[in-house]
């Protein structure tokens, strides 16, 4: 099974500033990497998939990277409605397919 | 649009059974694999189970695997989860989620339902 980590668990910053979350996979998953937004009450929104393209619609602000096992998904100006926690899943070996912990991003 | 909705969620008891339901519209749900996903309380997302767009192949995470049947009606574009022998750790909301790409297991999830809270308890 791949182990997905994200860090930080909870990232702090205010409107404007860029926000960095990482994730890193136990073994090699190549590009297959997605991530997820979910606001409270809500369900997932995938914003990237396989590592660096954005889904349909989301905003050019966020952007992913990385190959192999260390991955960012990037905000580069944070705006109010993007308080939320983001979520990767790995797709290359399964099953099962697995989920990162999870990166809270608050004010 | 494309839409999503679960149903058959509720209270149950330890060792009780439940059927759960996604009623899906505005894509041709024949093309297209699809995969519940769970959340406990408080926690994060749990992958559960995956089926193909013809229902010949069908998947599970080792916590559920020979007590859930994951299965599909093409001709009334639904998805289900029969859950048996139901555990106090199956407590979550139980998503439903299609895949992006049609005609594949690509197992990236581009829509998803709003969710129907399982509840186990005595």
């Amino acid at each position: 099974e791949v182990v997905l980590t994200q860090s930080p668990a909870t990232l702090s910053l205010s409107p404007g500033e860029r926000a960095t979350l990482a994730c890193r996979a136990s073994q090699s998953i190549s590009n297959y990497l997605a991530w997820y937004q979910q606001k409270p009450g809500q369900a997932p929104r995938l914003l990237i998939h396989d590592a660096s393209n954005r889904a349909t619609g989301i905003p050019d602000r966020f952007s992913g990277s990385g190959s192999g096992t260390d991955f960012t998904l990037t905000i580069s100006s944070l705006e109010p409605e993007d308080f939320a926690v983001y979520y990767c899943q790995q797709r290359v070996t399964w099953p099962p397919l697995t989920f990162g912990g999870g990166t809270k991003v608050e004010i | 649009e494309v839409q999503l909705l679960e149903s058959g969620g509720g209270l149950v008891q330890p060792g009780e059974s439940l059927r759960l339901s996604c009623a899906a519209s505005g894509f041709t749900f024949s093309n297209y694999a699809m995969t519940w996903v769970r959340q406990a309380p408080g926690k994060g997302l749990e992958w559960v189970s995956a089926i193909s767009a013809n229902g010949d192949g069908t998947y599970y995470t080792d916590s559920v695997k020979g007590r859930s049947t994951i299965s599909r009606d093409n001709s009334k574009n639904t998805l289900f989860l029969q859950m048996n022998s139901l555990r106090a750790e199956d407590t979550a909301v139980y998503y439903c989620a299609k895949v992006l790409t049609p005609s594949s297991m690509n197992m990236v999830f581009d829509d998803w339902g709003q969710g129907t809270l399982v509840t186990v308890s005595s």
